[in-house]
């Protein structure tokens, strides 16, 4: 089975505080995503990567930052934590080409379980 | 833009049919529909791709109007299991990585 490891279940930071969010897959997936997910407003993406070291910015990225620097581990990174990025995080990845040769725009997300950040 | 799913939320007793819709302002290639129950990760449920194709995946199933730039999932004679919430994602082109998520459908199924 596809398995994508999110380290931290839950997390409790401070306000300033730098945080790390980490991010294992298993399967060789070209393509790695960081998505926040708040009631209300379902799943938006920060920012993701198609390749080692690549990266590009999702629909809210400011006050985020990653890190690809092996092609299983995606990182992302709080800067200076905030109470308004108090949140869940969810991790997903997927394969540049599908079985059936379909094209990115087809690939099917294999998410983390999440992880719960608190900023107090 | 995110896609409007609808309803926000459903409650259904066990056997019941229930439709989630999924409406995007732009063009799609392709939507996505996952489902997410209380405390785990979203799992994948089917993808319907540019053509209007419908799809199944046990009693639930989905079809894709691209003129309208909708699509909706159909679950029949739902099951307890069908509690979730269900999220679509929609991809606006074929050379597009990334899925962009409506807000979700909260359903719930009771006895």
């Amino acid at each position: 089975d596809v398995k994508v490891t999110q380290s931290s279940r839950y997390l409790v930071k401070r306000t300033g505080e730098k945080v790390f969010l980490e991010c294992v897959q298993d399967m060789d997936h070209e393509n790695m995503f960081w998505y926040r997910q708040d009631p209300g407003l379902g799943l938006r993406l920060i920012y993701f990567s198609y390749d080692v070291k690549m990266k590009e910015k999702g629909d809210i990225p400011e006050g985020y930052s990653v890190s690809r620097e092996k092609k299983e581990r995606f990182s992302l990174i709080l800067e200076s934590a905030s109470t308004n990025q108090t949140s869940m995080y969810l991790c997903a990845s997927s394969p540049l080409y599908t079985n059936q040769g379909y094209s990115s725009g087809a690939n099917v997300l294999t998410f983390g379980a999440g992880s719960r950040l608190t900023v107090l | 833009q995110q896609p409007v799913q609808s309803p926000q939320a459903v409650i259904l007793r066990e056997g019941e049919d229930a439709v989630i819709n999924c409406s995007s302002s732009k063009a799609l290639y392709s939507v996505h529909w996952y489902r997410q129950k209380h405390g785990e990760a979203p799992v994948f449920l089917m993808i319907l791709l540019k053509g209007g194709e419908q799809k199944g995946h046990e009693k639930i199933s989905a079809s894709f109007n691209e003129k309208k730039q909708q699509s909706s999932l159909y679950l029949t004679a739902s099951q307890l299991s069908y509690s979730g919430t269900y999220f679509c994602g929609t991809s606006p082109k074929a050379s597009s990585y990334k899925l962009i998520f409506g807000s979700g459908t909260r359903l719930l199924v009771r006895p």
